[in-house]
């Protein structure tokens, strides 16, 4: 089976653009996460998304926003990009269904600069 | 408040010798954690995970220890090899509600040597 995956690979965007990040979960999970990695940090959580219902949000101001599709694939949306939102965004995935103890496998990301 | 961190942010070791990376947590209200690996230019890849009502787990070649005392857990690695050299992260995860994010530390960056 698929891991999961995210597109595009690699972006490049100037300051004040918007831009949106595409992630697919392993087959049959419902769940989707969203983190930001800078360069040299661990992962930071920005959303977790369950059944298209927003599930956790951390503390990333309102420019960024999410959503979650039928098929369970989701969307990271970054409005008025800042120098500081380049960064490695990867999306996690998981069952949904065994509650906070439950494994979360992550994607290749997004590498992302902002110009 | 949520914080991971790690004692050792290097650790150099030869092919074949025993990998230990430490990790420090620091709420008591956490009681899941998780091993990642991280290799350049790739996403985290999962290892092995514990729970707090466990203190010892063991997975191929590695085994985690959890020691709630003193809020702390190793990874270690038996045999390291060279395709080991990554950034291992430890994340921990809080009990109960809806939390479901996980807090990552800093990471170690292992390196070995052949």
């Amino acid at each position: 089976d698929a891991g999961v995956t995210q597109s595009p690979t690699h972006l490049i965007k100037t300051r004040g653009q918007h831009v949106t990040l595409r992630c697919s979960p392993i087959s049959g999970h419902k769940s989707v996460s969203w983190y930001q990695q800078v360069l040299g940090q661990g992962p930071q959580f920005i959303f977790q998304y369950y059944e298209k219902e927003e599930r956790g949000r951390g503390n990333f101001p309102d420019r960024f926003s999410a959503r979650q599709f039928p098929n369970y694939s989701s969307e990271l949306n970054v409005n008025a990009l800042l120098l500081g939102d380049s960064a490695l965004y990867l999306c996690a995935s998981s069952t949904g269904l065994a509650g906070y103890q439950e494994t979360q496998y992550f994607g290749p990301g997004t590498r992302l600069l902002v110009l | 408040g949520e914080s991971v961190g790690l004692h050792l942010p290097t650790l150099s070791v030869q092919e074949g010798d025993n990998s230990i990376i430490n990790c420090a947590y620091s709420n008591s209200a956490s009681d899941y954690f998780i091993w990642y690996k991280q290799e350049s230019g790739k996403g985290p890849q999962f290892i092995i995970d514990i729970r707090s009502n466990m203190d010892k787990r063991q997975g191929q070649r590695v085994t985690v220890l959890l020691n709630k005392t003193v809020k702390h857990l190793s990874l270690q690695i038996a045999a390291t090899q060279p395709g080991d050299s990554a950034v291992y992260f430890c994340a921990e995860k809080l009990s109960g509600g809806s939390n479901y994010k996980l807090t990552f530390g800093k990471g170690t960056l292992l390196t070995v040597n052949p």
